[in-house]
């Protein structure tokens, strides 16, 4: 089935080393999201790919980065995480004003 | 700057019971509005999306209706099952290539 896959499904890091998450789409959508969702809070977008073109948030940390080397692909890196860097992080897909495919998300926690 | 709210943040209902989950939004310049399903540790399900244009959108026991004008959609799920306990979300797109925001959710627990 079309999908798309979060890899790993978590993830455990100590205090200021690098992470990095990927989020892999069969399903061909030249818009792609991540989002980070707090226990009990509302998914809130970090940044975006319209195709090749990158969007950041204004509030996202610049702790926070994320390459899409082909339609497929999408990383997300946190340089130095923070223990307030501890979440779900979800990545989406979508045709524009289309609705959004998730993945199952990477929970990040932090020693 | 939109905020979405959806009260009440948890729901409780017997099987069978008709569910009604409400969302209200702050500006109604939106594209369309979502509503999402999310299972506990897992990813966002869409269930249903409304166009800015539209007033209602159906799925089999699922229907959602918009009133921009008012910032209101509800969900209403009918003959809830103990299998539609989730929590459940809705969000607004803002922008043309689908940016949205998202309520806190309503967290639904179903009793057989």
């Amino acid at each position: 089935d079309a999908m798309v896959i979060q890899n790993p499904r978590y993830q455990v890091t100590q205090f200021g080393k690098p992470v990095t998450m990927s989020c892999s789409q069969t399903l061909n959508h030249n818009v792609m999201y991540w989002y980070q969702q707090k226990s009990s809070q509302a998914p809130k977008l970090l940044f975006h790919y319209y195709d090749k073109d990158f969007n950041n948030e204004a509030d996202t940390p610049d702790n926070f980065q994320s390459r899409r080397p082909n339609t497929s692909f999408c990383f997300l890196d946190i340089r130095s995480p923070g223990l307030g860097d501890a979440a779900m992080y979800l990545c989406a897909t979508s045709w524009p004003n289309q609705p959004q495919h998730f993945g199952d998300g990477t929970r990040l926690s932090i020693l | 700057k939109q905020e979405v709210t959806q009260i009440p943040a948890a729901l409780s209902v017997p099987e069978g019971e008709n569910l009604v989950l409400n969302c209200s939004f702050t500006d109604s310049a939106i594209y369309n509005l979502q509503w999402f399903r999310q299972d506990p540790g897992k990813g966002l399900t869409s269930l249903l999306l409304i166009q800015s244009s539209q007033r209602e959108q159906t799925s089999g026991r699922l229907n959602a209706s918009l009133d921009k004008s008012s910032g209101r959609s509800t969900l209403y799920i009918a003959a809830s099952q103990p299998g539609d306990s989730a929590t459940y979300l809705c969000a607004v797109c803002t922008d043309s290539w689908g940016k949205l925001q998202f309520g806190a959710g309503t967290q639904v627990v179903v009793t057989p």
